[in-house]
């Protein structure tokens, strides 16, 4: 089975762009996570959602940042506009919450995003 | 926000030797869980300890997990070049369905 895909791996823009990052959970997951990666501020949760729904969306930094997910396969997070302080790397995540192996995340590869 | 705090932050050994890295947390949990990150890649789970339990294996890791003391360790026996990476401990608090809190994790750098 694939395991997280995300898309694309690595994007560059300028400052004041709209950028979409995209996600496809494993399937039959239920949660999936958007976090956020830099060398600062280590590895923060911006948002995550459960059967599609958007559960916790308080570590969305600003108005700037949304995310959606109109189906159990997809998912996206933009940032308009973008700004320097943008750059890091995205990752998304998702888990299924039964099983015995409850609430283990699987990782995708990350967006590398920098916002020149 | 940020549950657990690993110790050390960096971590630097011979290969054949053994590492260990800690993990405190705050509140109480349901489980915990380390993961491993290589640079440029996404974190990869490596094992899961319940709050009923209180050391598991897997291959050449070891977990233990103190709930009165809320901390935890991860042992990685006869390291090998191949093992540096970043390891993260993550909390499963319950309350908060789904969600993980991850500390700021380890640096260990195994050297041949």
């Amino acid at each position: 089975d694939a395991g997280v895909i995300q898309s694309p791996r690595h994007e560059v823009t300028e400052m004041g762009q709209e950028v979409t990052l995209r996600c496809k959970p494993i399937s039959g997951h239920d949660y999936l996570f958007w976090y956020r990666q830099t060398m600062m501020r280590g590895l923060e949760l911006l948002i995550y959602f459960n059967n599609n729904v958007p559960i916790d969306d308080s570590g969305m930094p600003e108005d700037r940042f949304s995310a959606k997910m109109p189906n159990a396969s997809f998912s996206t997070l933009k940032i308009q506009p973008s700004e320097p302080r943008d750059s890091a790397v995205y990752f998304c995540a998702s888990s299924f919450s039964g099983g015995r192996a409850r609430n283990e995340q699987f990782f995708g590869p990350g967006t590398r995003l920098t916002v020149l | 926000s940020q549950q657990g705090e690993e110790d050390p932050q960096a971590l630097s050994i011979q290969e054949g030797e053994n590492a260990t890295m800690n993990c405190s947390y705050k509140t109480s949990i349901n489980n915990l869980q380390w993961y491993r990150q290589n640079s440029g890649r996404g974190l990869v789970h490596l094992i899961l300890i319940r709050s009923n339990e209180r050391e598991k294996h897997s291959g050449r890791l070891r977990v233990t997990l103190d709930t009165s003391k809320k901390s935890s360790s991860l042992l990685i026996t006869a390291s090998r070049a191949a093992d540096t990476a970043s390891y993260f401990c993550a909390t499963y608090r319950g309350s908060t369905l789904g969600r993980l809190y991850f500390g700021r994790g380890t640096q260990l750098t195994v050297w041949p």
